[in-house]
């Protein structure tokens, strides 16, 4: 069993459309959860994180987490196309130190006009 | 704004040569990441450094080593490149643990493609 887990897609949204994706962690004392886009050819860019369970919302993006049953979320409202990208979960575990992250591999999000 | 920057974007080498990768970080940051990309696997860690000299594996080290002598500079080290270690690597750095805001965000470089030959 991988330690973070997403499905890899390709998942297409049309414009306008939400994006809902799922990340599942192995680790159950984990503590920092982060999702980071990347579009083809360039480096991750963190867009969101999320330490409580819940939801946190940045514009049109919302983080859900419900530690319990070990899933973060992230959604995207009214999509665009810009938003077609990789996006990675990545979570810190709670054995790990110095801030280390275990990443998924990721789910690609196309968005279709 | 955290820079990282890395030496090269695109690098070809040929198998057995000993090759250098290196990654500079402008923010005064702690931890230094060594990750390679590729596809369906993800990123996977390589080597970490959370102060200068000290260096701990990933989960992949085989094949790599790494030096950090100064703060900001953290260098990957392939002794004699392989085809198998044809890919993406990107170095990241991040403030240490706890240490205040957005706690183990990680920033990124640009990415080097590496292709051995």
């Amino acid at each position: 069993q991988k330690e973070v887990e997403q499905n890899s897609g390709p998942l297409s949204v049309p414009e306008g459309a939400i994006a809902s994706l799922n990340c599942t962690y192995s680790d159950r004392g984990s503590q920092s959860f982060f999702w980071y886009r990347q579009y083809s050819g360039k480096s991750p860019e963190l867009i969101m994180f999320i330490y409580s369970n819940g939801d946190k919302e940045d514009g049109r993006f919302t983080a859900q987490l419900n530690k319990a049953s070990q899933y973060v979320s992230l959604l995207i409202r009214d999509s665009q196309p810009s938003d077609s990208a990789t996006y990675l979960c990545a979570v810190n575990k709670r054995t790990d130190s110095w801030g280390k992250l275990q990443f998924g591999a990721g789910t690609q999000v196309v968005v279709t006009p | 704004d955290v820079k990282v920057t890395q030496s090269s974007r695109y690098l070809v080498k040929r198998t057995g040569e000993k090759v250098f990768l290196e990654c500079v970080q402008d923010m005064d940051h702690e931890n230094m990441f060594w990750y390679r990309q590729d596809p369906g696997l993800g990123l996977r860690l390589i080597y970490f450094s959370y102060d200068v000299k000290m260096k701990e594996k990933g989960d992949i080290p085989e094949g790599y080593s790494v030096s950090r002598e100064k703060k900001e500079r953290f260098s990957l080290i392939l002794e004699s490149a392989s085809t198998n270690q044809t890919s993406m690597y990107l170095c990241a750095s991040s403030l240490l643990s706890g240490s205040g805001s957005s706690y183990n965000e990680q920033f990124f470089g640009p990415g080097t493609r590496l292709t051995v030959l």
